[in-house]
Formats: C-alpha cells, sequence, structure tokens
C-alpha cells in the first residue's frame, strides 16, 4: 500500500496568489514525521518544512504553511503569495518508527507559477 | 554549515560499464542514505548507513550495485555493470540520527547518470 498519495501530477497558480498541494498518508503508528521537499528543475531536494505527529499546532516557514489534519491523515503544503522561483516538484514524504525510520515519498507534484 | 556535497553531477556511460558515485554527508550527520531517482518519480531508497554500518538494503539490487561507508563519513555507490534502466539521479542524503522520526534528511545535489 502507498505510504504517500499526492493526487495532484500538475498544478498551476498565479504569481502572487496561494495554493495548496495535497498530501495523505498512511500509518498505523503513533509517532512519525511529515516532510515536504522542493526540487527544483536542478535535481537537488530542498527540505521546506516538518510536521511532528505530536505537534498540535500547524507548522509554518516563511512563506510555507503545512495543514495538518490527523484524523483525515492529510499534510498538505500550503504556499501563500506565490512567486515564479516556486515552480518545482514538490515531494510530500513521511518517516514513522514502524520502518525503521526510512523515508517514504510521494510521486510528486509539479507546480507552475505563472507571470 | 557545509551541506552533502556529491560527484560527479553528471556521468554519461555506455551499458555494462562501471560507475561510481562519492557523497560526503553534512559534518557530524551519522546517518547516510542513497536514492534512486527515476524520472517523473519519488526517490526510492537503495541504502541507509548509520556510521559505517548498513541499516537497510532491501532495495539494492546487490547483484549490480555496491554501496560503502568504510569510516563513517563519506560513501561511494558503486554500480557494475549499468543497465539502460539505471539512468536515473542518485542522490545522497545524511540526517543526524538514525532513531527519531522527527530527524530531517538534507540532500545533496544528485548524480545524473545516463545509461546509453
Amino acid at each position: 500500500a502507498q505510504k504517500i498519495t499526492q493526487t495532484q501530477p500538475g498544478m498551476f497558480v498565479q504569481e502572487k496568489e496561494a495554493v495548496t498541494l495535497d498530501c495523505t498518508y498512511d500509518t498505523s503508528d503513533q509517532s512519525y514525521g511529515l516532510f515536504w521537499y522542493k526540487q527544483p528543475s536542478s535535481g537537488e531536494m530542498i527540505f521546506l518544512i516538518y510536521q511532528g505527529s505530536y505537534d498540535e499546532q500547524n507548522a509554518t516557514e516563511g512563506r510555507y504553511s503545512l495543514n495538518f489534519q490527523k484524523a483525515r491523515k492529510s499534510a498538505n503544503l500550503v504556499i501563500s503569495a506565490s512567486q515564479l522561483g516556486d515552480s518545482a516538484m514538490y515531494f510530500c514524504a513521511m518517516r514513522d518508527m514502524n520502518t525503521g525510520n526510512q523515508f517514504y515519498f510521494g510521486t510528486g507534484t509539479s507546480l507552475t507559477v505563472i507571470p | 554549515e557545509a551541506g552533502v556535497a556529491q560527484s560527479p553531477r553528471y556521468k554519461i556511460i555506455e551499458k555494462r560499464q562501471s560507475v561510481a558515485f562519492w557523497c560526503n554527508p553534512i559534518s557530524g550527520h551519522a546517518t547516510l542514505y542513497w536514492y534512486q531517482q527515476i524520472l517523473g518519480q519519488g526517490p526510492k531508497l537503495l541504502i541507509q548507513f548509520q556510521n559505517n554500518g548498513v541499516v537497510d538494503d532491501s532495495q539494492l539490487p546487490k547483484d549490480r550495485f555496491s554501496a560503502e561507508r568504510l569510516k563513517g563519513v563519506d560513501s561511494t555507490l558503486k554500480i557494475q555493470p549499468a543497465k539502460l534502466e539505471d539512468s536515473a539521479v542518485y542522490l545522497c542524503a545524511s540526517s543526524l540520527r538514525l532513531h527519531s522520526s522527527t530527524d530531517t534528511q538534507y540532500f545533496g545535489p544528485g548524480t545524473r547518470l545516463t545509461v546509453l
């Protein structure tokens, strides 16, 4: 079974608008971490934001915030005030104690910011 | 603080040839990972080290792939012989410690391998 599901292969957003990238996860563990990475065309995976399963508040990092809904097992990334440089692939990942702390990645969402 | 270093950045070889990739993790990071990322897909873990020991190599095609981290710092991933389907980006990542679901992985720039 898929550990991480990203159902949006591609997304478009107008510059300066906000966009939400969806991510759902599957785990039976109580302790896990959720991560979002950005991968520009250069190929490097850039860490954006982290949410712990016990964190009561949604994580925020600058223009990035994570909409964490534990009961629904979703961890959507919200990018506010989109910029042209945000155009990239975005990957959701999970790490839980059941899998020896191995990271599981989703298939990614390609975001294009339109000027 | 220096990030994860990888070399080479690009490599083109013919099938059945051998190739090696090098990775130097962030200083002090005990855990090192090698991933294979095929175009259009998410990264797939090949092997995971804790210091100089292998934690997980269940998805490493051991008939042709090998990896080592002899001194618990830098690591080498080798493919011998290469196949066409090995064309991918090979990403190295490191994290501070193994037994923590909160620990973040930091990635290097990757090596883009093309097998002709």
